[in-house]
This record gives structure tokens, C-alpha cells and sequence, in this order.
């Protein structure tokens, strides 16, 4: 698609449920990137892909946090076992990987822990 | 570390009045620089950057000058728009590639006409 495209854009979930986030990036962007925001902690790095390499998950919350990207494209962020501290907008983002490009953000996914 | 500090907001101004949220960052390296900008219900988008000291950065009205020596890149604008209304975030990023984008808190912008 022209832009990046985030799913589901809103999700309300029970405490201790898994929940899967997907991303899918601008055609042909090499680099995909993960970042939470949220009400007085700003936006934080999760995790940053190199084709479906994952050279940097520092920012990554807890264990309970996981991120895979398959075929060079498509990202799924899960989140086990969800706490209400995880109750954030979930943001990806996607550039074609080379120095000084842009990097292009998706809308969010909105997720509310209950 | 690195790190990205703007002035909190929300900061109000009517139609036409000058904007300046001020950035400053700490960070090993050289950094490159950046705003985004996000409008009510809508993505972060680029409005600026820049990538070396002494660079301005510049786009619909709005620019920043990258500060080496007062480790500052302080977005300004002359006249704002009540369109302008968004929240906008100070970022860097160091290294060979654009990842890892370090922001600042966002400061919320209101024009009132």
C-alpha cells in the first residue's frame, strides 16, 4: 500500500491474554521499526529490524515481549500474558533502510488493557 | 547516553503569533536531527531534519538550525495557522542508519483563530 499500514487500530483486551500486532511496511522498506507511546513516557524504541533480522531489541519491555518479521515484509509485535501497564499506542514504522532516509510511521494500534 | 529534552507544553497561541519549542539533546557521536509532527488522529510524520551541525532544516513554514555548540535544534515558526494545531516531537538518531529514533515528550501546540 502507499503508507504504512497497522492492525488492528484499536484493541481492548483482558489481562493475562496474548495479543498479536501486525505491521506492514512500505514496499520495498528494508528496515521496520517498533515503538510504544504512551501517556508520560513519550515514545520508546521497542525494536528495530534489518530484513528479518532483529540487530536491535534493546528497548524491548520484558520477556514477555516478542517480535518476529517474516519474507522481508510483514512484522507481528506479541505481547504475552498482558499487564495494564502495557495499555499503550503501539507504533510501527518502516524506511528503505539506508542512511539518512526517511523513516515512515503507520497510525497505531491502540491497545487497552482491562 | 542519549537523550532528547523539549519544553513542555501545551503551548496556546493565537493565529499569526510566532512559535518557537525549544530542543536540546545529549548524545555520543553526531547525531542527526529531527522533528515530527503529529495532527489529532493521524501518524507522525517528517516535517524536518537534519544531519550535520549548521544545517537548517526547513519545510511549510517551519525551520530548525542545528546547533553544535549549544547542542540545540530548536524548531520555529513565524506565523503560525490554527492547521498547525499538532503535537510535535523532537528526535535524533546516531549511527550509520536511520534507526533507533530518540524523542523527546512531544509538545502539544494550539492555535486558536
Amino acid at each position: 500500500g502507499a503508507g504504512v499500514s497497522q492492525s488492528p487500530s484499536n484493541k481492548v483486551t483482558e489481562k493475562g491474554k496474548d495479543v498479536e500486532l501486525r505491521c506492514d511496511p512500505i514496499s520495498g522498506h528494508t528496515a521496520l521499526y517498533w515503538y510504544r507511546q504512551s501517556l508520560g513516557q513519550g515514545l520508546e524504541f521497542l525494536i528495530y529490524f534489518q530484513g528479518n533480522s532483529a540487530p536491535d531489541k534493546s528497548g524491548l519491555p520484558s520477556d514477555r515481549f516478542s517480535a518476529e518479521r517474516t519474507g522481508g515484509s510483514v512484522s507481528t509485535l506479541t505481547i504475552q500474558r498482558t499487564q495494564q501497564e502495557d495499555s499503550a499506542v503501539y507504533l510501527c514504522a518502516s524506511s528503505p533502510g539506508r542512511r539518512g532516509n526517511t523513516i515512515y510511521f503507520g497510525e497505531g494500534s491502540w491497545l487497552t488493557v482491562v | 547516553g542519549n537523550s532528547v529534552t523539549q519544553m513542555e507544553g501545551p503551548v496556546t497561541l493565537s493565529e499569526e503569533a510566532f512559535l518557537t519549542i525549544n530542543c536540546t539533546y545529549t548524545a555520543t557521536g553526531y547525531p542527526s536531527l529531527f522533528w515530527y509532527v503529529q495532527y489529532p488522529g493521524e501518524g507522525l510524520q517528517l516535517l524536518l531534519k537534519a544531519t550535520k551541525a549548521d544545517d537548517k532544516g526547513s519545510n511549510k513554514g517551519f525551520e530548525a538550525t542545528y546547533r553544535k555548540e549549544t547542542t540545540s535544534f530548536h524548531l520555529e515558526k513565524g506565523s503560525v495557522q490554527v492547521s498547525d494545531s499538532a503535537v510535535y516531537f523532537c528526535a535524533l538518531t546516531v549511527g550509520g542508519s536511520q534507526g533507533n529514533l530518540i524523542f523527546g515528550k512531544g509538545t502539544k501546540l494550539s492555535v486558536k483563530p
